[in-house]
């Protein structure tokens, strides 16, 4: 596709649930990151991705958030037993490279647990 | 750790009016520059970057920013604001000595412009 495309855009789920995200990078970039951004913060970055593996898995704030990205292109982050402060907007962004080309973003999967 | 402070929450002007949005980074040798627009619903959308060169880059929608590494800042700019300006903006750096290349944004700054 032309640009970086997530779904579902939107995910109502209930306390203790499990969920998945998906995001689809644009074709041919090597490095994927997934950040959270809570009503009127920045991105925080939560993982990214050079090829296959995690490159920096510094962000993912506890052992209930887990990313994959098998083949080197699309990704999925997986959240278990989901809590009230996992509701956020979970943003996916792709770049050719990583160190220093332009991230493109893509609008992200709003995330509400209820 | 690298952090990225943009103090001005909310930045009030009126149309055709000059806007400076602020941008302070923790020191590093060599980093990576970028200021983003969010619209209202949408996704991040790149402005403007800084790699190397020119302290001084322009961006889309007559934005510009400037270097500064004594003062590690990045401040964008625009001489004249529209309507259609109103936006979040967060500035984003890359630090390309830490071995990670991750992407620090700051807590954003929200533009609106009054006709």
């Amino acid at each position: 596709g032309a640009g970086v495309s997530q779904t579902p855009s939107n995910k109502v789920t209930e306390k203790g649930k499990y969920v998945e995200l998906r995001c689809d990078p644009i074709s041919g970039h090597t490095a994927l990151y997934w950040y959270r951004q809570s009503l009127g913060q920045g991105p925080e970055f939560l993982i990214y991705f050079q090829g296959t593996g995690a490159a920096d898995d510094s962000g993912l704030p506890n052992d209930r958030f887990f990313a994959v990205r098998p083949e080197g292109s699309v990704s999925t982050l997986k959240i278990q037993r989901t809590e009230r402060g996992d509701s956020a907007v979970y943003l996916c962004a792709s770049s050719l490279m990583a160190g220093g080309a332009e991230a493109f973003f893509g609008q992200g999967t709003r995330l509400t647990v209820v | 750790a690298q952090s990225v402070t943009q103090l001005d929450s909310q930045v009030p002007v009126f149309e055709e009016a000059p806007v400076e949005l602020r941008c302070n980074y923790s020191s590093s040798v060599s980093v990576y520059l970028f200021w983003y627009v969010q619209y209202p619903n949408q996704g991040l959308q790149l402005l403007l970057k800084y790699l190397s060169g020119s302290t001084l880059v322009k961006g889309i929608n007559g934005f510009e920013a400037e270097f500064n590494k004594s003062q590690t800042s990045f401040h964008l700019r625009k001489p004249s604001v529209h309507i259609s300006d109103t936006a979040e903006y967060f500035c984003a750096v890359s630090d390309q000595t830490s071995g990670t290349y991750k992407y620090i944004f700051g807590t954003g700054t929200r533009l609106k412009v009054l006709a």
